[in-house]
């Protein structure tokens, strides 16, 4: 039974656009999520966190939404830019700062000039 | 600072043999941690080491893996006898401590059992 889900394969945006990626997740214990970000032949990189104690995360050109109640986080990337193509999976765990980590199966970004 | 290095990046077997994949962690980093990705789906956890010892090792699909960290340094992997099901892409992963430091990942061994 997946834990984490990212319903949405693929998504493709046009630079300069807003970029929005959506992480659905059924476990209540989870607290603390992220974000990581894969290019091909590479390991995934971390992005951006929340704990479950906040509603939104901001750093940079990246904002995480959480959205407890309905089970929901999402990641913004405004302005999109073509270097943010990557596979991007969404991230949980039951303990804040925990790196034992329940992933979805990712989301294939592709920002187009 | 060297990122995690995982060698070989790429290891192709037939069912049945060995293969055993190596991981050198950040320096200093205690945690050691072993994820897989099978046939594009959800990156799934497999075990955590802090040092030599194994924290968890709850995600290990069966006894066919066998991870060790000897010392407390570098980790290996090792799947035998290989099966169809094991191919997928192997990542390690290391934090300085098991709690509020990102992971760092490394680039992966993809693993192919024909």
């Amino acid at each position: 039974d997946q834990q984490v889900k990212q319903n949405s394969p693929s998504l493709s945006v046009q630079e300069g656009r807003i970029s929005i990626l959506n992480c659905d997740y059924t476990n209540s214990m989870f607290d603390y999520f992220l974000w990581y970000k894969k290019y091909p032949a590479e390991g995934p990189t971390f992005l951006i966190s929340i704990s479950s104690i906040k509603d939104k995360n901001e750093d940079g050109r990246f904002t995480v939404f959480l959205n407890k109640s309905a089970k929901h986080l999402s990641l913004h990337i405004v302005p999109s830019q073509p270097g943010d193509s990557a596979v991007y999976f969404c991230a949980a765990s039951e303990i804040v700062g925990a790196q034992k980590l329940v992933f979805g199966q990712g989301t294939r970004l592709t920002i187009n000039p | 600072e060297a990122g995690v290095t995982q060698f070989p990046s790429h290891s192709v077997i037939e069912k049945g043999q060995t293969v055993t994949l190596r991981c050198d962690p950040i320096s200093g980093h205690d945690n050691l941690y072993w994820y897989r990705r099978v046939m594009g789906k959800e990156i799934k956890f497999l075990l955590h080491f802090v040092k030599e010892s194994k924290q968890d090792e709850s995600g290990m699909p069966n006894n066919r893996f066998l991870a060790e960290r000897t010392g407390g340094t570098y980790s290996t992997l090792k799947v035998q006898p290989a099966e169809l099901e094991d191919s997928g892409v192997y990542f390690c992963a290391s934090a300085v401590n098991g709690h509020s430091s990102p992971l760092h990942f490394g680039n992966g061994t993809r693993l192919t059992v024909t």
